[in-house]
């Protein structure tokens, strides 16, 4: 069965400034992966998905992340964060020939001015 | 375009009790998937529906049931209701069976007292 790490519960970071949320997985097959934003008391919201081709992925709101597959990796990065950036982050993973999410347990990224 | 709508928001029940939880998917999609998200947690699959077929099944007890209509809505059914199933229940469509991809609601809030 496949699983999802999140190596960071919080990340605190000022605003303007970069920041990585790390993500291992681990799966004997191959997988798609995601990340999801979901702000105070609403769902979850698509950021952006791996699912072939380009290693790089770019998403919404200036996020992009790498897929690497010799580290089971898929970090998520932002340039320059906002406040509004304030949320909390999951990384998830889904077999190719799955039918459903494997969920972190979620980084909460706190953007200060 | 509407999105995944869920009723109700949000609900409180008491312990032994039932409840029912609805979701309508996205226009043309055909899958639908529910989800728990426990405080501090990342979501949990409970059940995965396609053409009113169940597709999957998370590791959740035989309390909890779902079915899904011929216009593609569903509904999640938890019978006698512990203080534990307290949550935000999300349900996801999709095109298909295995994605990829999901659009999540906006959840549904269950308190039980």
């Amino acid at each position: 069965a496949q699983s999802v790490t999140q190596l960071d519960s919080q990340v605190p970071v000022f605003e303007e400034a970069p920041v990585e949320l790390r993500c291992n997985y681990s799966s004997s097959v191959s997988v798609y992966l995601f990340w999801y934003v979901q702000y105070p008391n609403q769902g979850l919201q698509l950021l952006l998905k791996y699912l072939s081709g380009s290693t790089l992925v770019k998403g919404i709101n200036g996020f992009e992340a790498e897929f690497n597959k010799s580290q089971t990796s898929f970090h998520l990065r932002k340039p320059s964060v906002h406040i509004s950036d304030t949320a909390e982050y999951f990384c998830a993973v889904d077999l190719v020939s799955g039918y459903a999410l494997n969920f972190g347990k979620g980084t909460s990224l706190l953007v200060t001015p | 375009d509407a999105g995944v709508t869920q009723s109700p928001t949000h609900l409180i029940k008491t312990r032994g009790q039932h409840v029912t939880l609805r979701c309508s998917p996205i226009s043309g999609h055909k899958s639908v998937s529910w989800y728990q998200q426990v405080l501090g947690q990342g979501p949990q699959f409970i059940f995965q529906y396609y053409e009113k077929e169940e597709r999957g099944r998370g590791n959740f007890p035989d309390r909890f049931s779902a079915r899904q209509f011929p216009n593609y809505s569903s509904e999640l059914n938890v019978n006698a209701l512990l203080l534990g199933d307290s949550a935000l229940y999300l349900c996801a469509s999709s095109l298909g069976p295995g994605g990829p991809g999901y659009t999540f609601g906006s959840g549904t809030r269950l308190t039980v007292v």
